[in-house]
Parts: C-alpha cells; sequence; structure tokens
C-alpha cells in the first residue's frame, strides 16, 4: 500500500516570495506523484504530475517538483508566489500496476501575504 | 469537452429527504469515482466505478446509494443522512480504473444537512 505524508499543514508565505511544500511518500512499489491544487470553494486540478523519465517537472504556472527516489519526496517549489496561488495543495500517489486509486496527502494550506 | 459536470453546486437537505447529486462526463472516460471531503481534509474515497460496474465501495453507509446509468452518468442518491455528512461531494473520472495519468475532478456539491 501506499502513503504521502505531507509535513506542513499550513504555510504563510509573503508575495513575491518562494516557497516549497513538502510532500513525502512510502510505497513498496513503484509510483507515480501528483500535485493538486484546490482554489476554495472549488473541485481539485491537476498541477503537475511525475509518471517517468525526467524529475524535474514543471506546471504552466511556474510551480516546479522534483521526484527524488532516494528519499521518497515530490517537494512542489515556485520562485515567486502571487496573491493568486493561495490555495489548498494535496499531494498523491499511486502505484504502477493494479487499480489502487489516488491516495492522497493530508494537504497544505498556502497562505500568500501582501 | 475535458470537464466533469456536476449539480447541483449546492444542495440543503433535512435529514428525511431523499436527493440525488449528478455527475456527468463526456470523455470517454470508463472509470468514475465519488469522494467526500470535510472541511480542511483530504478527499476520502467512497465508490469506484469501472465500466459501469461498482468496484469499490469503501465501507460507506447504507444511506448513501451509487448509480451508474451509463458511461458517461455517475448518480450518489441520498437517503436519510445525518448532520455529520454535510461535506463537499466530488465527482472524478479517468481513462479507467487503471489509468494512472491523473483524475478529472468536478468542481463539487456543496451539501449541508439540517
Amino acid at each position: 500500500a501506499q502513503s504521502v505524508t505531507q509535513l506542513d499543514s499550513q504555510v504563510p508565505v509573503f508575495e513575491e516570495a518562494p516557497v516549497e511544500l513538502r510532500c513525502n511518500y512510502s510505497s513498496s512499489v513503484s509510483v507515480y506523484l501528483f500535485w493538486y491544487v484546490q482554489y476554495p470553494n472549488q473541485g481539485l486540478q491537476l498541477l503537475l504530475k511525475y509518471l517517468s523519465g525526467s524529475t524535474l517537472v514543471e506546471s504552466i504556472n511556474g510551480f516546479e517538483a522534483e521526484f527524488n527516489k532516494s528519499q521518497t519526496s515530490f517537494h512542489l517549489r515556485k520562485p515567486s508566489v502571487h496573491i493568486s496561488d493561495t490555495a489548498e495543495y494535496f499531494c498523491a500517489v499511486s502505484s504502477h500496476s493494479g487499480n489502487t486509486p489516488l491516495v492522497f496527502g493530508k494537504g497544505t494550506r498556502l497562505s500568500v501575504i501582501a | 469537452d475535458t470537464e466533469v459536470t456536476q449539480t447541483p453546486k449546492h444542495l440543503v437537505m433535512g435529514m428525511t429527504n431523499k436527493k440525488s447529486l449528478k455527475c456527468e462526463q463526456h470523455m470517454g472516460h470508463r472509470a468514475m469515482y465519488w469522494y467526500k471531503q470535510k472541511a480542511k481534509k483530504p478527499p476520502e474515497l467512497m465508490f469506484v466505478y469501472s465500466y459501469e460496474k461498482l468496484s469499490i465501495n469503501e465501507s460507506v453507509p447504507s444511506r448513501f446509494s451509487p448509480e451508474c446509468p451509463n458511461s458517461s452518468l455517475l448518480n450518489l442518491h441520498l437517503h436519510a443522512l445525518q448532520p455529520e455528512d454535510s461535506a463537499l461531494y466530488l465527482c472524478a473520472s479517468s481513462q479507467s480504473a487503471g489509468d494512472r495519468v491523473g483524475y478529472t475532478f468536478g468542481s463539487g456539491t456543496r451539501l449541508t444537512v439540517v
């Protein structure tokens, strides 16, 4: 079985500052990794995903995440945040095989302060 | 069409009422999911349908009854709910239950049980 740990429940950061949201996973098999974002009163949107290949993946709005197999991590980073990035961010994992649905972390609330 | 559409967006119901939540997608996805999300918590899986057949029921109380009338539609019938069932109910879909490239989520139905 897979599990995900998001180490920070809340991360306040000033506008235009860099941010890192941490995610660690546990699995006995190879995994796919995802970051989802949830804006207030909305559903979840896929931000970026790691399936295979390059360990650094990027989103269209400036976020990036790096898959680190040795540290079992998939931390999300952005060099300069905007007010509009304020949201809940969920890390998720699934195995390469079988029909096990996505497993979500508990989420990190990113609050960008003007 | 790359969306999952959920209706209604908001629902208030009494504990003796019967209501239904609806979810629709036209992406040709053959797996559909119901999640329940309480405030400040990650989504919790309730049901998975694969090729219109129920494949996973995460020990959900019988007052929640899912239905998949065809490959594009997913319903969640509600009866005799409790106030603690108040939550955001999210529908999602993917190419198949074994698909790992990420789910597409709807915006959710905000349910309040009074």
